[in-house]
């Protein structure tokens, strides 16, 4: 079975700070990863994706995050905290059952507060 | 292009009633997913529809159930509503493929009284 840890349920940085969002997956089979945002009262964003290319993978809105086989991590990091970046962020996995994308496992998610 | 659309925005029943949300995937997305997002449980995966024929699902009662139309539209219905069902209920569409995401709507949410 698969599952998602994200450690951390609220994390607070100052603005133009380092942003660090921990995730530790567990898959019997190769996964596939994402990180999605979510702003109050509104559906998931995608922010990025690892699909077995690149382990460093770069999404939107300069966030970043690297596939780690060996610690089974795919940690979010953005270097510079903007205030528009408060929000909640989940990671997923899924095996891919079924050829698409459709069942994902989600972490409990980590409420991201930005200080000025 | 238009996003994932789910109607209503919002809703309120009375337990023991049942409910019907809807959600219309992007154009050409023919994989649908249900999701049920609550502070307790987080987001759990409900089930999803691929060809109007169910093709993955989740740990629920059989009181949640849905469908998938010819045109990819889908419906989920929960029967004998409990409080515990109050929460936001995600839809999300995909294409086939593994190198591919879920789109995401805005949600439902359903309040139980």
């Amino acid at each position: 079975a698969q599952s998602v840890t994200q450690l951390g349920s609220h994390v607070s940085v100052s603005e133009g700070a380092l942003v660090l969002l921990r995730c530790n997956y567990s898959s019997s089979v190769p996964p596939y990863l994402f990180w999605y945002v979510q702003y109050p009262n509104q559906g998931l964003q995608l922010l990025l994706k690892y699909t077995s290319a690149a382990t460093l993978v770069k999404g939107i809105n300069g966030f970043e995050a690297e596939f780690k086989k060996s610690e089974t991590s795919f940690h979010l990091t953005k270097p510079s905290a903007h205030m528009s970046d408060a929000a909640e962020y989940f990671c997923a996995v899924s095996d891919g059952r079924g050829g698409s994308q459709g069942n994902l496992i989600f972490g409990k998610g980590t409420k991201l507060s930005v200080k000025p | 292009k238009a996003g994932v659309t789910q109607t209503p925005r919002y809703l309120i029943k009375t337990r023991g009633q049942q409910v019907t949300l809807s959600c219309s995937p992007i154009s050409g997305h023919r994989s649908v997913s249900w999701y049920q997002q609550t502070p307790g449980q987080g987001l759990q995966f409900l089930f999803e529809y691929f060809s109007e024929t169910q093709r993955n699902k989740g740990n629920f009662p059989g009181r949640f159930s849905g469908r998938q139309f010819s045109n990819s539209r889908s419906e989920m219905n929960v029967s004998t509503l409990e409080l515990g069902d109050s929460a936001l209920y995600l839809c999300a569409s995909s294409l086939e493929g593994l190198d591919t995401e879920a789109f995401f709507g805005q949600g439902t949410r359903l309040t139980v009284v």
